[in-house]
């Protein structure tokens, strides 16, 4: 099966911690995203990567880290000084440079104990 | 930044019905997206207007666009079940980095 999976599903943050999110995809996508979205609300980005090896900082980076040594890997650490993470967040890919459809994971929930 | 701002916020109708949402955003676009998203799932895509475009069809979906307003709808005709979900539309802005940016969404319950 084609697409992209993150887990865990659901992961749980104790004060001060920082947790790893997992975002695997096996599309052959170039760019891969990182959003978050909290209830009621749409989603807002957090980081992005269009090559391996380089990324950007998207509109909410404060608290938040990524590394794309892998074309198909683009892990998202939350680290503790982000002081609001509890949010469900979503991992996206695109495909060719011009193809503007974003494909997404099932996404984490992420819950501060 | 949110660009986009769906209406209504939510909507309930009656199986058989059409489902009508409205999008609207602030700055140039290079296309309009929208993405359907059932409760606790990843998005999934549903849709591409480009801004040369006025009208697009799939399946049972319409989406229009009208640059002079800025704005954007989405019909879903003889609703079922299943199309329960929030929806939203993306906007890409004419900068062509390939971001997108997503509004707070519509959610729209079908009853049997």
């Amino acid at each position: 099966d084609g697409g992209i999976t993150q887990s865990p599903k659901y992961l749980f943050r104790k004060e001060g911690q920082n947790v790893t999110l997992s975002c695997e995809q096996n599309l052959n996508h170039d760019a891969m995203y990182w959003y978050r979205q909290d209830p009621g609300q749409g989603l807002r980005l957090i980081y992005y990567s269009q090559i391996v090896n380089d990324f950007q900082k998207g509109d909410i980076a404060e608290g938040y880290s990524v590394s794309r040594e892998k074309k198909e890997s683009f892990p998202l650490t939350v680290t503790s000084a982000q002081k609001n993470p509890t949010a469900f967040y979503l991992c996206a890919s695109r495909g060719a440079q011009y193809q503007e459809t974003q494909y997404f994971g099932p996404g984490t929930r992420l819950l501060v104990l | 930044s949110q660009q986009g701002e769906e209406d209504p916020q939510a909507l309930s109708i009656q199986e058989g019905e059409n489902a009508t949402m409205n999008c609207s955003y602030k700055t140039s676009i290079n296309n309009l997206q929208w993405y359907r998203q059932n409760s606790g799932r990843g998005l999934v895509h549903l849709i591409l207007i480009r801004s040369n475009e006025r009208e697009k069809h799939s399946g049972r979906l319409r989406v229009t666009l009208d640059t002079s307003k800025k704005s954007s709808s989405l019909l879903i005709t003889a609703s079922r079940a299943a199309d329960t979900a929030s929806y939203f539309c993306a906007t890409s802005p004419r900068s062509n980095d390939y971001k997108l940016s997503f509004g707070a969404g519509t959610t729209v319950t079908v009853r049997a």
